[in-house]
């Protein structure tokens, strides 16, 4: 379903620790997900990508993990920098034939230095 | 790399009237853009679906005589908020999509920061 959130969840690091952000997503069916990095005022910067017949997919200091049976995605950030600090927003694509997605809740990242 | 440019990135404008927010693919042709709006602190919701050469598909909820979308060029989109209202004051986003960015990458744009008195 569409996401509606109230307030963005946050999550704050040390510069130089691991992060792991987290994202529930709604429909079973989903093939594809992504996860967006959104900095302040700026719109969603694609960071990584993961189709459903996989369940990890490692990028430069990120890797996503895909759990399809309780539908959960994570991003996880290695050696942070303070230029990770910004909202991260996991997005499922519902149809297989579209390429709209639905965007999750997001979460604030704050790495302290 | 693929870019999409938006403009204009902020307006202001009085209640009652109308604004109109572009969304150009720069160097590809994008055959289907997204309309999205962000209120502050919150996610991403997709507004519309835009198809150059035919009507717009809209979201459950987004009302097409306010948000009116033409997809003219394989280049341009446009946004018309019309007879805005404060309520309507959001971030409104376009992304783009189009097999030379990727098959399931889509493009961002910087986003149009609307603002209503």
């Amino acid at each position: 379903g569409e996401s509606v959130g109230l307030h963005l969840p946050t999550l704050s690091v040390q510069e130089g620790d691991n992060s792991i952000i987290n994202c529930a997503y709604s429909n079973s069916a989903s093939d594809y997900f992504i996860w967006y990095k959104q900095e302040s005022g700026k719109g969603p910067q694609f960071i990584i990508d993961i189709r459903s017949n996989m369940d990890k997919r490692q990028g430069q200091r990120v890797t996503v993990l895909l759990n399809k049976t309780v539908k959960h995605l994570s991003l996880q950030i290695a050696a942070t920098q303070p230029g990770d600090s910004a909202v991260y927003f996991c997005a499922e694509k519902l149809l297989a034939y579209t390429q709209k997605l639905v965007f999750g809740q997001g979460t604030r990242l704050t790495i302290n230095p | 790399g693929a870019v999409v440019s938006q403009h204009p990135s902020w307006v202001i404008c009085k209640s009652g009237t109308s604004v109109k927010i572009e969304c150009r693919s720069l160097d590809f042709q994008a055959t289907t853009m997204f309309w999205y709006r962000q209120f502050p602190k919150q996610s991403l919701m997709l507004m519309a679906t835009s198809n150059e050469g035919s009507k717009a598909t809209y979201e459950q909820g987004v009302e097409k005589d306010k948000f009116l979308i033409n997809h003219a060029s394989l280049t341009l989109s446009t946004l018309t908020v019309t007879s805005a209202h404060p309520e309507d004051s959001s971030f409104y986003i376009c992304s783009a999509s189009t097999s030379a960015t990727g098959a399931n990458v889509l493009t961002f744009g910087a986003g149009s920061r609307l603002t209503v008195l």
